[in-house]
């Protein structure tokens, strides 16, 4: 157990309003991810940060934006939702703060509906 | 840029039979990581293995194995005499030093063990 948790775990929302997922770890981790899974794709990275205000872009970055004021919190908010955002989010945590080349734990994961 | 494939994305076989999952992968750095990840239908994600480019020595644990090629580009996934419990999603993923600390990964293979 990574001690990861992601909240809300499953939310539905209307097309144009702001959501912010939110990714919480308890063993003070420097990197985390936010990847999104979705049908024929597999998982894509969001963001990523590799310490507290550290942050970069991944491959499908457009339309989200990322904050990480503390530690154990990386989140990760849809300035204005579309259809197109409807997916299942993943945080990941990389247990070796050295290096970003190990094995990546994941959390639960939230299911996002923009309707 | 980095690029993995899973060819098969679907399998089904009678429990106990032997199975093995595809994985190509693409990349032009020499220094890389290799994962298997499983996704029950719970839809959280678990670490299977990890393997470096500079390691090319097949692994075994319990029912698993792991064949890892490098002239082919490939890191298979085998499960031998398969149980209902190894119906899932399996992803392999793959990482480069160097790179932007992201996971990349396949689409997925679904395996279906039939009773």
């Amino acid at each position: 157990d990574a001690g990861i948790t992601q909240s809300p775990r499953h939310k539905v929302t209307e097309t144009g309003t702001p959501v912010t997922l939110r990714c919480h770890q308890t063993e003070n981790h420097r990197y985390m991810y936010w990847y999104r899974q979705d049908p024929g794709h597999g998982l894509r990275l969001i963001h990523y940060s590799y310490g507290v205000k550290d942050t970069d872009k991944g491959e499908v970055s457009d339309g989200y934006s990322v904050s990480r004021s503390k530690t154990e919190d990386f989140l990760l908010t849809l300035e204005s939702a579309t259809s197109s955002q409807t997916s299942v989010y993943f945080c990941a945590i990389t247990p070796y703060s050295g290096s970003p080349y190990y094995e990546q734990y994941f959390g639960p994961g939230t299911r996002l509906t923009v309707t | 840029a980095q690029k993995v494939t899973q060819a098969q994305t679907e399998i089904s076989v009678v429990e106990k039979e032997d199975v093995t999952l595809d994985c190509v992968y693409e990349t032009r750095d020499t220094t890389y990581y290799l994962f298997w990840y499983k996704q029950p239908p719970s839809g959280e994600l678990v670490f299977l293995i990890r393997r470096n480019s500079f390691d090319e020595q097949n692994e075994i644990s319990g029912r698993y194995s792991w064949n890892f090629q490098k002239s082919t580009s490939s890191f298979n996934f085998t499960i031998t005499a398969s149980q209902v419990v190894d119906s899932a999603v399996y992803f392999c993923a793959l990482s480069v030093r160097g790179g932007n600390e992201k996971l990349t990964f396949g689409t997925g293979t679904r395996l279906t063990i039939i009773p």
